[in-house]
């Protein structure tokens, strides 16, 4: 099956703890990219890649790393800096102008 | 003014009727146009595409307007299953990167 994961679904989130979420597809798209949606907001745009060892900011960056090694992964680190992390973590692929979306990870604060 | 915006909302419908969503956007250079659908929850997935022309796809139209800067959805013979959020999704300019409309609530009633 062609698609896209995230995992985990649910992440809780220490003070002063940086913490990973995993991206993954399997659609050979060339584009990833993440996204952030807080209730009653649009999705914003944390990062892109549009290829692999290159990755771009987009309008939220701060607090936040990303890294692409291969193709089908896009791994996003939410570090400490980032005060207000909680929040649904949406990832996504394209192979053109359309974006498809995992699951996406919630992430909470404890 | 934001990039996209939408009226949130909610629209109440009993089964069996048409209904229609608009949307606008500001950047006059946008070159492509979404509508995705969100359950709640749960991530974000494509309708259909939006054409200069216009496009069909079963019971759901999508028009564009490029001189008043607005896309619409129509939905006819309204379904339960059509409740969900609608998101209108835009091309930044002369980029490929996407904005999201906040979206708006459809709820079918029996």
């Amino acid at each position: 099956d062609g698609g896209i994961t995230q995992s985990p679904k649910y992440l809780f989130r220490k003070e002063g703890q940086n913490v990973t979420l995993s991206c993954e597809q399997n659609l050979n798209h060339d584009a990833m990219y993440w996204y952030r949606q807080d209730p009653g907001q649009g999705l914003r745009l944390i990062y892109y890649s549009q290829i692999v060892n290159d990755f771009q900011k987009g309008d939220i960056a701060e607090g936040y790393s990303v890294s692409r090694e291969k193709k089908e992964s896009f791994p996003l680190t939410v570090t400490s800096a980032q005060k207000n992390p909680t929040a649904f973590y949406l990832c996504a692929s394209s192979k053109a102008e359309t974006q498809y979306f995992g699951p996406g990870t919630r992430l909470l604060v404890l | 003014r934001k990039e996209v915006e939408q009226d949130p909302g909610p629209f109440n419908v009993p089964e069996g009727a048409t209904v229609a969503f608009n949307c606008t956007y500001s950047n006059s250079a946008s070159q492509s146009f979404f509508w995705y659908r969100q359950d709640c929850r749960k991530e974000p997935k494509l309708l259909m595409s939006v054409y200069s022309s216009g496009n069909e796809d079963g019971r759901f139209t999508a028009q564009l307007n490029r001189a008043s800067q607005y896309i619409s959805l129509l939905i006819r013979d309204s379904k339960l299953s059509d409740s969900a959020t609608y998101l209108c999704v835009v091309n930044r300019g002369y980029t490929d990167k996407l904005i999201f409309g906040t979206g708006t609530r459809l709820q079918v009633f029996p």
